[in-house]
């Protein structure tokens, strides 16, 4: 079975704070992905990662960045946490398939809350 | 216009009844077509993928229909433990691995 890990499922952090949430899946997936999921929004897209070291701005980068170093793990980081960015965060992965069903795999989800 | 759409209920029927989902999309280009099924504070999980002639997986029935751009999905003799929120994924465009969430249906079966 795939798995995809996230480091923490609750987090609270203060207003101005540093904040990493790491993920690792252990499929050898190529893709990989950051979504937050608001009530009435919906998963929107962060950022995603198609390899090592390549990634592109989802819908909603504003106030985020990621690191992919090694194919397994994908960190995002909020560069200074503010309260609207207080979410449930979900990491998926998925293959780069010859057809088009690559479906994603998702972790748990962190929810975090800024305060 | 949102690229993925669908209506968030919530659906409420009886057990045994049989409910469907309709979830629109805007990009033509799209080529991916899933059913995710999300439990209340759990991580979303694939359903099953929607192929262009259509596909059942025992109770659950998935339609696309690419000249109006909608899928759909219908749920037979629905249990209680179907209760959850449906999600409608779509890739975007030429990009198969870029996948665009609707905000879900929410599905309420009762006793």
């Amino acid at each position: 079975d795939v798995k995809v890990t996230q480091s923490s499922r609750y987090l609270v952090k203060r207003t101005g704070e540093k904040v990493f949430l790491e993920c690792v899946q252990d499929m050898d997936h190529e893709n990989m992905f950051w979504y937050r999921q608001d009530p009435g929004l919906g998963l929107r897209l962060i950022y995603f990662s198609y390899d090592v070291k390549m990634k592109e701005k989802g819908d909603i980068p504003e106030g985020y960045s990621v690191s992919r170093e090694k194919k397994e793990r994908f960190s995002l980081i909020l560069e200074s946490a503010s309260t609207n960015q207080t979410s449930m965060y979900l990491c998926a992965s998925s293959l780069t398939g010859t057809g088009f069903y690559t479906e994603a795999f998702f972790g748990q989800g962190t929810r975090l809350t800024v305060v | 216009r949102k690229e993925v759409e669908q209506d968030p209920g919530p659906f409420n029927v009886p057990e045994g009844a049989t409910v469907a989902f309709n979830c629109t999309y805007s990009n033509s280009a799209s080529q991916s077509f899933f059913w995710y099924r999300q439990d209340c504070r759990k991580e979303p999980k694939l359903l099953m993928s929607v192929y262009s002639s259509g596909n059942e997986d025992g109770r659950f029935t998935a339609q696309l229909n690419r000249a109006s751009q909608y899928i759909s999905l219908l749920i037979r003799d629905s249990k209680l433990s179907d209760s959850a929120t449906y999600l409608c994924v779509v890739n975007q465009g030429d990009s198969s691995y870029k996948l665009i969430f609707g905000s879900g249906t929410r599905l309420l079966v009762r006793p």
